[in-house]
């Protein structure tokens, strides 16, 4: 009974260094979610995979955000060239279906970036 | 644009009390509206959820009412504790997709 994990909890990097952060969905889930949390922004949806194909990817902010999920499963969150804005609080959140009707959302405990 | 508006920002409520969180939302398009409790440093976590079509739903103390001609819906947590001591979102989707949060209520009950 797993809930949705995330890796690293913490990630410190350099201005211009590219990261990766990771979400493992609840097993079964067939949707998954990454939003983005900080203090002047709150919670902001990035983008979002029904399956492997992300039909909304209408919140990343630039094209230096990009995202992949494999198997129906595992999730990575790229981040190229980092800026200081990218600093935030990366959460992941995976629901059994989605569509009229569906999806309770349960999230991961986050990956706090830190851009220096 | 800010679709969903929050109130309060932030919450003091003494044990026992009643605490209440107002939510406004614009998109009338929305039919899944969420409340998520986050502890200081852990994920948002599910408290209730709500569809237009019922303007009451209750689980335990956590009761949400939801008023469609009014796009408003609230969050009464009654016996309010300390350990309800958390930030409370609102949310709001479409058709079960992605989540238009709140800015968030901090709520503090003291003893």
């Amino acid at each position: 009974g797993a809930g949705v994990s995330q890796s690293p909890s913490n990630k410190v990097t350099e201005k211009g260094k590219d990261v990766e952060l990771r979400c493992d969905p609840i097993s079964g889930h067939t949707a998954l979610y990454w939003y983005r949390q900080s203090l002047g922004q709150g919670l902001e949806f990035l983008i979002y995979f029904q399956g492997n194909s992300a039909p909304d990817k209408s919140g990343l902010p630039s094209d230096r955000f990009s995202a992949e999920r494999t198997g129906g499963s595992v999730s990575t969150l790229t981040i190229q060239r980092t800026q200081q804005e990218d600093s935030a609080v990366y959460l992941c959140a995976s629901s059994l279906y989605s569509g009229s009707g569906g999806g309770e959302q349960y999230f991961g405990p986050g990956t706090r970036l830190t851009v220096t | 644009q800010q679709q969903v508006k929050q109130s309060p920002q932030s919450l003091i409520v003494q044990k026992g009390g009643i605490s209440i969180i107002n939510c406004a939302y614009e998109n009338t398009a929305f039919d899944y509206f969420p409340w998520y409790q986050q502890f200081p440093g852990k994920g948002p976590a599910l408290l209730i959820a709500i569809r237009p079509d019922v303007s009451e739903k209750k689980e335990g103390r956590f009761t949400i009412s939801f008023n469609k001609s009014a796009k408003q819906f609230s969050l009464h947590i009654m016996d309010s504790q300390p350990g309800d001591s958390a930030t409370y979102f609102c949310a709001a989707s479409k058709a079960a997709s992605k989540l238009t949060f709140g800015t968030g209520t901090r709520l503090q009950v003291t003893l």
